[in-house]
């Protein structure tokens, strides 16, 4: 099945920092989701984005699909974007998730 | 839109008791819900999928006689953990595929499984 490699596992900012996540995929998907686990678990929809880009205010996703990678953006982080970033995807309703990237926003 | 629920969100049972976990899309039809699990501090593996009206295709390694999947309506998606063990102690969250001809999944908030 299809591997999901996600970087970095850790990444500490200081609030007002930008960064960029990355989600790379062991073969070509169709199907490409970012989301944010907060700390009661609920993971929350950021992205649906099998391939472009797309943005939602602070944050926005590019994804290659020839190349088989997508990058998560935020920028101006937030306390409040703290938590797991996750990427999942594959083909049709076949999805993986990766390990996720463990954000910390300090103050 | 396109909101999952689950219920209970946090359930204790004894070992050997069997558990149900109910998964709702509330203002929309799921075909198809997912069952995932995770594992303190790792990521989500699914367990299974779940088509209304069929029986649910399980992943490898995953026990379909111990955790039963149950679609019987298009908003209404249950896992029953049969005989449970503190092995099975975890948290389990279902999805259900959007009504948008896309393959975008919604999560339901989870469900904390602690086996004694």
């Amino acid at each position: 099945g299809i591997q999901v490699e996600q970087s970095p596992p850790d990444l500490i900012l200081q609030e007002g920092a930008n960064s960029t996540l990355r989600c790379n995929f062991s073969d070509s998907v169709n199907n490409l989701q970012w989301f944010h686990q907060n700390p009661w678990g609920q993971l929350i929809n950021l992205f649906y984005i099998p391939s472009g880009t797309k943005q939602n205010g602070r944050l926005s996703a590019t994804t290659v699909a020839t190349e088989r990678y997508s990058l998560l953006y935020i920028s101006s982080s937030q306390t409040t974007d703290s938590g797991v970033y996750f990427c999942a995807g594959g083909n049709n309703n076949d999805m993986r998730f990766g390990a996720g990237t463990r954000l910390t926003v300090k103050p | 839109g396109a909101v999952v629920s689950q219920h209970p969100s946090r359930v204790i049972c004894k070992s050997g008791t069997s558990v149900k976990i109910e998964c709702r899309s509330l203002d929309f039809q799921a075909t198809t819900m997912f069952w995932y699990r995770q594992f303190p501090k790792k990521s989500l593996m699914l367990m299974a999928t779940s088509n209304e009206g069929s029986k649910a295709t399980y992943e490898q390694g995953v026990e379909k006689d111990k955790f039963l999947i149950n679609h019987a309506s298009l908003t209404l998606s249950t896992l029953t953990v049969t005989s449970a063990h503190p092995e099975d102690s975890s948290f389990y969250i279902c999805s259900a595929e959007a009504p948008t001809g896309t393959y975008e999944q919604y999560f339901g908030p989870g469900t904390r499984l602690t086996v004694t």
